[in-house]
Order: C-alpha cells, then structure tokens, then sequence
C-alpha cells in the first residue's frame, strides 16, 4: 500500500516561491505516476501537473506552465513541486496523489500566500 | 482545458439512489475510458471511488457504481447512507501526453 506523506504548512509573500515535499513509502516510486493537485479555500480541486519518475519528464496544465515545476528524487522516494511568483490566489491546500487514477492522496500542505 | 461539469448539489433520502453527472467533450470524457470519481468529507484529503469510468478500488462498497455515455459519465449511489455525504469529483484524462487530467467543480451530496 502507497504511502504519501507531505511537508508542513507554509506562510509565503507575495511574489516568493515555495516547494513542498512528498515522502512516497510502499510500491515502487519509479513506476507509478505522481501528480499535484490544489484545492484553494471553498473551492474544487485543480491538477496542477505530474511526472512518471520512470520516464523523467514532468506535464503541467496550462494555466501553471511556466510558474510550477515537479521533480523527482528516486534515491529518497521523494516528489517536490515548486510554485513560483506566488500571489494571494494561490493560498489553498496542496495534494500530491499517486496513481494513474489518482489512488493514492497526501494528506495536504497548507499554503498561505500573505503580506 | 475546460474543467467538467457537475451539477453543484443533488440529494436523496437514506436507501434511496441518487445519480451525478459529469459532462466534458470528445476531447476528455468522450474519448477515453479513463474517467474517475472522488469522495471528499470536509477537512479531509479525496478518495478514489470509481476509476477507468466504472472500476471499483477494493474496500469501496459496491454501492456505488460508475457508466459513461458519450461526453457524460455518471455517479450512483444506491441505498444512501448517512456517511455518504460528502463533497464529489469526477475528472478525466484529457489527451495530448502522458498526464493531462481536468477535474469538475464538484457536487456537493446531502442525505436527508
């Protein structure tokens, strides 16, 4: 069984970035596909984009390209994503969920984006 | 991409159905079988309930239950129980590359 365990909350400025962690444990992290996914305060989720470690390369939605980066690191299980010139919209809650159907959910990293 | 289209509430009695769409187009929902749904309880992370259009992950109640016709898959939920309430996503693979996905908006599930 597939095991996500996200960094801790984060208070960012406006216009900082932030990246947040994701420990994978159980299956076999090279094979499955990682993806992240938001859900800002009241609102409904949102993939942000995701990378199949195996193959390296990481697939963004349009709405991040250019702000958002995934990366893997094998040797510890670990998936980043790191979001960039942050402003107060971005303040929601951060998923990392593996799976190709999306099986397997972090607990969430709460980002707040604040003067 | 556009996001899908759920309705945004739907409810039902205990022991009753209740059925929630999820319509997109050719480009998501109407062209692959990759479309799956999510239960969400406040305060809590999502959890698959329905993946590849009607596919049940084990340990969820075969209660529930998933169909796609053309651009519009569906959710049921039959004989509804109280903790059946709760938040709905559908979302689809959408194409172009390996990991393309779009969500709905969500519907929000009442039980009377």
């Amino acid at each position: 069984q597939v095991q996500l365990v996200q960094s801790g909350a984060e208070v960012k400025k406006p216009g900082s970035s932030v990246k947040v962690s994701c420990k994978a444990s159980g299956g076999t992290f090279s094979s499955y596909a990682i993806s992240w996914v938001r859900q800002a305060p009241g609102q409904g989720l949102e993939w942000m984009g995701g990378i199949i470690p195996i193959f390296g390369t990481a697939n963004y939605a349009q709405k991040f390209q250019g702000r958002v980066t995934i990366t893997t690191d094998e040797s510890t299980s670990t998936a980043y994503m790191e979001l960039s010139s942050l402003r107060s919209e971005d303040t929601a809650v951060y998923y990392c969920v593996g799976g190709g159907a999306f099986n397997y959910w972090g607990q969430g990293t709460l980002v707040t984006v604040s003067s | 991409q556009s996001a899908l289209t759920q309705p945004p509430s739907a409810s039902g009695s205990p022991g009753q159905s209740v059925t929630i769409s999820c319509t997109g187009t050719s480009s998501d929902v109407g062209g692959y079988n990759y479309v799956s749904w999510y239960q969400q309880h406040p305060g809590k992370a999502p959890k698959l309930m329905i993946y590849e259009v009607s596919k049940r992950p084990s340990g969820v109640p075969d209660r529930f239950s998933g169909s796609k016709s053309g651009n519009t898959a569906s959710l049921t939920v039959s004989g509804l129980q109280a903790e059946d309430e709760a938040d709905y996503y559908c979302s689809s693979y959408a194409g172009s590359n390996n990991l393309n996905v779009v969500f709905g908006g969500g519907t929000k599930l009442t039980v009377l």
